[in-house]
C-alpha cells in the first residue's frame, strides 16, 4: 500500500543551525515526491518537487531535497533556518499509475533564537 | 496567494445541520482536490474532481458530498454534522489532475461544530 512517513512531529532548531527533515515513502510505481510548508493559519505552499533526473533538488526559500530510490526516502534539509521558517512541513507523494496523493502526518518545526 | 478561493473563512454550526463550502480553482485549472485537516488525524483527502467528474474518493464520509460545476467552481455539502467534524477544510486545485501535478491550495475554510 501507498504511504509516507515523517517520523518527526516536532523538532526544534536554533536560528542558523542546518534543518533535516526525513520522509520516508512506500509507492508501487514510480514516486513524484512533494515537500510542502505551512504557515500558521495559511494554506499549503509547495517548497519543491522531484519527478525525474538529477536527485537532488531545489526549491524556494533556499530548501532543497534529496531523492534516495534505495533508501526510499525524499529528506529535507536547509544549510541555515531562519525564524520565518518555523511552520508545519508536509511531505507527499503521487503518481503516475492514477490518482493517488498521499500526504505524510506533516512536521512541525521550532525555530529559536 | 495562491489563486484558489475557498469561502467562508470561518463557519460555526451546530451539531444536525447542513453546511455548504465553496472552492474556486486557479484559472486554467481543470481539478479540484477537496481535504480535511483535524489535530487527530492530520490532513486527510476527501475527493477529487477532474472537468466536473468525480476521479478519485478517499476518506469521505458518506454524509459528505461534493461536485464540481460546469463553471469549474466546487463545493463540498457536509450533512448531520458531528463534533467531530470540526476541522480545517481545504481545496487545492491542479491544472490536469494527475499525480504528478502540484498542487495549490486555498487559505482553508475552519468549520466548527457545537
Amino acid at each position: 500500500a501507498q504511504s509516507v512517513t515523517q517520523p518527526d512531529i516536532h523538532i526544534t532548531v536554533s536560528e542558523g543551525a542546518s534543518l533535516e527533515l526525513r520522509c520516508n515513502y512506500s509507492y508501487g510505481a514510480t514516486p513524484y515526491l512533494f515537500w510542502y510548508v505551512q504557515s500558521p493559519g495559511q494554506g499549503l505552499q509547495l517548497l519543491l518537487k522531484y519527478f525525474s533526473g538529477d536527485t537532488l533538488v531545489q526549491g524556494i526559500k533556499g530548501f532543497e531535497a534529496e531523492f534516495k530510490r534505495s533508501q526510499s526516502s525524499f529528506n529535507l534539509r536547509k544549510p541555515s533556518v531562519h525564524w520565518s521558517d518555523a511552520a508545519e512541513y508536509f511531505c507527499a507523494v503521487g503518481g503516475n499509475t492514477g490518482n493517488q496523493f498521499y500526504f505524510g502526518t506533516g512536521t512541525s518545526l521550532t525555530v529559536i533564537p | 496567494d495562491s489563486g484558489v478561493t475557498q469561502t467562508p473563512k470561518h463557519l460555526i454550526t451546530a451539531t444536525g445541520q447542513r453546511v455548504t463550502l465553496r472552492c474556486s480553482p486557479r484559472s486554467g485549472d481543470l481539478s479540484v482536490y477537496w481535504y480535511q485537516q483535524s489535530l487527530d488525524q492530520g490532513l486527510q483527502f476527501l475527493i477529487q474532481y477532474y472537468n466536473g467528474e468525480e476521479r478519485a474518493k478517499g476518506n469521505i464520509l458518506e454524509r459528505f458530498s461534493a461536485q464540481q460545476f460546469p463553471d469549474l467552481h466546487s463545493e463540498l455539502n457536509l450533512s448531520s454534522l458531528e463534533l467531530g467534524d470540526s476541522a480545517l477544510y481545504f481545496c487545492a486545485s491542479s491544472p490536469y489532475g494527475s499525480g504528478a501535478d502540484t498542487q495549490y491550495f486555498g487559505p482553508g475554510t475552519r468549520l466548527t461544530v457545537l
